[in-house]
């Protein structure tokens, strides 16, 4: 059974960063892209960005080039993003998301990020 | 990037009454995709490659359309059927994008 595993939420300062996890079970993460998606309520849906493990290709939104770094390590069937220079519009539900044939089959639960002094 | 307008943004209907949801595209993709996401749950797959339901979705949701224009519709509402509903799609000339989805109540 395919399923995604997120790690729980992160409280951060404006100005810090944070690195959010998401383990894969039930397939190898090197046969499919692994995708972000933010979250917030009042805005809907925003696709961030992709890995492909089995090289460490990524690529990303515009808007999110500088924020977002995403990384896999595949020994332990993982992918992860960080996040930089939080502020407040950062604050939000981030989803990984399994990719194939041009969309979304499996979902992580989401971690929730919240940025405040 | 091609931009995906939902519409409505919100609406309510009543047990057994027909939905159709819109979704369109700023440019032609080839395919468009349809996720449910209720409150505090991630999104599901609900309909794939414009018309294939997905796993476990009831067969009254059905997909169409083409070009720039698609839509979900729901023959039948039912209470369970709440949720909010996001279009996607992915072309090679454009990052994937989504509509800005489609809050739907029952009456």
């Amino acid at each position: 059974e395919v399923q995604l595993q997120q790690s729980g939420p992160e409280l951060r300062r404006p100005g810090s960063s944070v690195k959010l996890s998401c383990k894969a079970s039930g397939y190898s993460i090197t046969d499919y892209l692994m995708h972000w998606v933010k979250h917030r309520p009042e805005h809907g849906l925003e696709w961030i960005g992709w890995i492909d493990p089995e090289d460490g290709e990524t690529k990303y939104a515009q808007k999110f080039q500088s924020k977002a770094t995403l990384t896999a390590d595949t020994s332990s069937n993982t992918a992860y993003m960080q996040l930089s220079s939080l502020t407040s519009e950062d604050t939000a539900t981030y989803f990984c998301a399994r990719f194939v044939d041009w969309y979304f089959d499996f979902w992580g639960p989401g971690t929730m990020v919240t940025v405040s002094s | 990037e091609i931009v995906l307008t939902q519409s409505p943004t919100t609406m309510a209907a009543s047990p057994g009454e027909k939905v159709t949801i819109t979704c369109r595209a700023s440019s032609s993709v080839s395919y468009m995709h349809w996720y449910q996401q209720k409150p505090g749950a991630s999104p599901k797959p609900w309909i794939y490659d414009t018309s294939k339901l997905a796993s476990g979705v009831p067969n009254r949701f059905s997909g169409s359309g083409s070009g720039t224009s698609y839509s979900l519709t729901i023959s039948s509402m039912e209470t369970e059927d709440t949720a909010t509903y996001y279009c996607q799609q992915w072309s090679s000339n454009s990052p994937i994008t989504f509509g800005s989805g489609t809050k739907l109540e029952i009456k």
